[in-house]
């Protein structure tokens, strides 16, 4: 079955405590993206990866890091959560470039995270 | 880079009747304009999209309309159904001169509330 996957799915952490929410798709898509969905904001994109080792900043990068070692797999990295990550997180991902019009997106099921 | 602005907030409608959910980009480079639907608690799901080659798209009962001199589009639902309640999300392509980013901007997000 194809699907983007995340673990965990539910997080209580502590201010400072590094953290990593990993992202997983087995649907041989270069493109991955995570966003944070908060109250009233919608859904903005923090980082996006257009294939192996190459990422960049969306939105509201600060105080995330991502890296993109395989193809399939696109880990979120909090080194250091403050309470203001508390959040609904979704990873994503697609086969083409959305602005090429080829490919629709597929988002995970989302990781809730609450830093204290 | 782009922005998305999406209205009404909180939309209720009788069963039955249509809704009508608006939405306007600013980039007049971005071509492909998705919607998605979240239930409660649950990852958003794309319900349809257009693309800047068309004006407009139909499925079932929801259909999807682009103006792309206005720079702005809109998704309609006929005949509601109680399981047409969740929070509606449009969404825009922003233009990357670089080429080749999958990240999508998004509107805030719409709650439509189906009153039996």
């Amino acid at each position: 079955e194809a699907q983007v996957t995340q673990n965990p799915r539910y997080l209580i952490t502590v201010t400072g405590k590094k953290l990593t929410v990993t992202c997983s798709q087995n649907m041989n898509h270069e493109y991955m993206s995570w966003y944070r969905q908060d109250p009233g904001l919608g859904l903005r994109q923090i980082y996006y990866s257009m294939n192996v080792e190459v990422t960049d900043k969306g939105d509201v990068p600060e105080g995330y890091k991502v890296s993109r070692k395989e193809k399939r797999n696109f880990p979120l990295i909090l080194e250091s959560p403050s309470p203001n990550q508390t959040s609904l997180y979704f990873c994503a991902s697609s086969f083409g470039n959305l602005a090429g019009g080829q490919e629709t997106q597929y988002f995970g099921p989302g990781t809730r995270l609450l830093v204290l | 880079g782009e922005n998305v602005e999406q209205h009404p907030s909180t939309l209720s409608v009788q069963e039955g009747d249509s809704a009508v959910i608006k939405c306007t980009y600013s980039d007049s480079a971005s071509n492909y304009f998705p919607w998605y639907k979240q239930e409660l608690g649950k990852r958003p799901q794309l319900i349809i999209d257009i693309r800047s080659n068309v004006g407009e798209k139909k499925d079932q009962r929801i259909a999807v309309t682009l103006n792309k001199t206005a720079k702005h589009f809109s998704l309609h639902i006929t005949e509601t159904q109680p399981e047409d309640s969740a929070v509606y999300f449009c969404a825009a392509t922003p233009a990357y001169s670089g080429g080749g980013a999958d990240g999508l901007t998004f509107g805030k997000g719409t709650h439509l509330i189906i009153q039996p």
